[in-house]
């Protein structure tokens, strides 16, 4: 099992839908969360981080961590062309002494106008 | 505040040869990250520094070597180029655990 996982997608909503990104993780007690973006040829940019179980939001992005479950998602509300990217979860997970980003592999969002 | 800083933004090299890349944290972060990404390959981790020491190691062969200066720039270098290694690499500071990425050196090796 992949430490990360995510859907390859791609994942194609039209304008204006709810797209939802979903990520597993198999480390237990890992503690922090994190959504990049990544436009095709640029570098990846922060979104949001996650640290408790529930929901967390910022503007049309809501993020949902439940740990138990060791899965934490991506809501994009009201999907614009713009946000046409692929989307990279990353976990803080234990390596030997100390903790490292473990990266899925990313899911490509297209939307649709 | 200045965001993290990375030069050449774009480097062609011949097979056999070495490279060096440099990178500049955002100011009063201490940790700086390595990444190789390659199409379908995802972000593949190099290494991590942490106030001069290697805190992290991925699993990339002896040629990809690494260090960090007192003022948190680091640079890593590659040497006897192969084909495989054109990627974009990219390195991230931190502070904490969130990353934050620089715009990537693009490596074309011919």
């Amino acid at each position: 099992q992949k430490e990360v996982e995510q859907n390859s997608g791609p994942l194609s909503v039209p304008e204006g839908a709810i797209a939802s990104l979903n990520c597993t993780y198999s480390d237990r007690v890992s503690q922090s969360f994190f959504w990049y973006r990544q436009y095709s040829g640029k570098s990846p940019e922060l979104i949001m981080s996650i640290y408790s179980n529930g929901d967390k939001e910022d503007g049309r992005f809501t993020a949902q961590l439940n740990k138990a479950s060791q899965y934490v998602s991506l809501l994009i509300r009201d999907s614009q062309p713009s946000d046409s990217a692929t989307y990279l979860c990353a976990v803080n997970m234990r390596a030997g002494n100390n903790r490292k980003l473990i990266w899925g592999l990313g899911t490509s969002l297209a939307v649709n106008p | 505040k200045a965001g993290v800083t990375q030069t050449p933004r774009y480097l062609i090299k011949t097979r056999g040869q070495q490279v060096t890349l440099s990178c500049s944290p955002i100011s009063g972060h201490r940790s700086v990250s390595w990444y190789q990404q390659t199409p379908g390959q995802g972000l593949q981790f190099l290494f991590e520094y942490f106030s001069e020491t290697q805190r992290n190691k991925g699993n990339f062969p002896g040629r990809f070597s690494g260090r960090q200066f007192s003022n948190s720039r680091s640079e890593m270098n590659v040497s006897t180029l192969e084909l495989g290694d054109s990627a974009l690499y990219l390195c991230a500071s931190s502070r904490g655990d969130t990353q934050y990425f620089g715009p990537g050196t693009r490596l074309t090796v011919l």
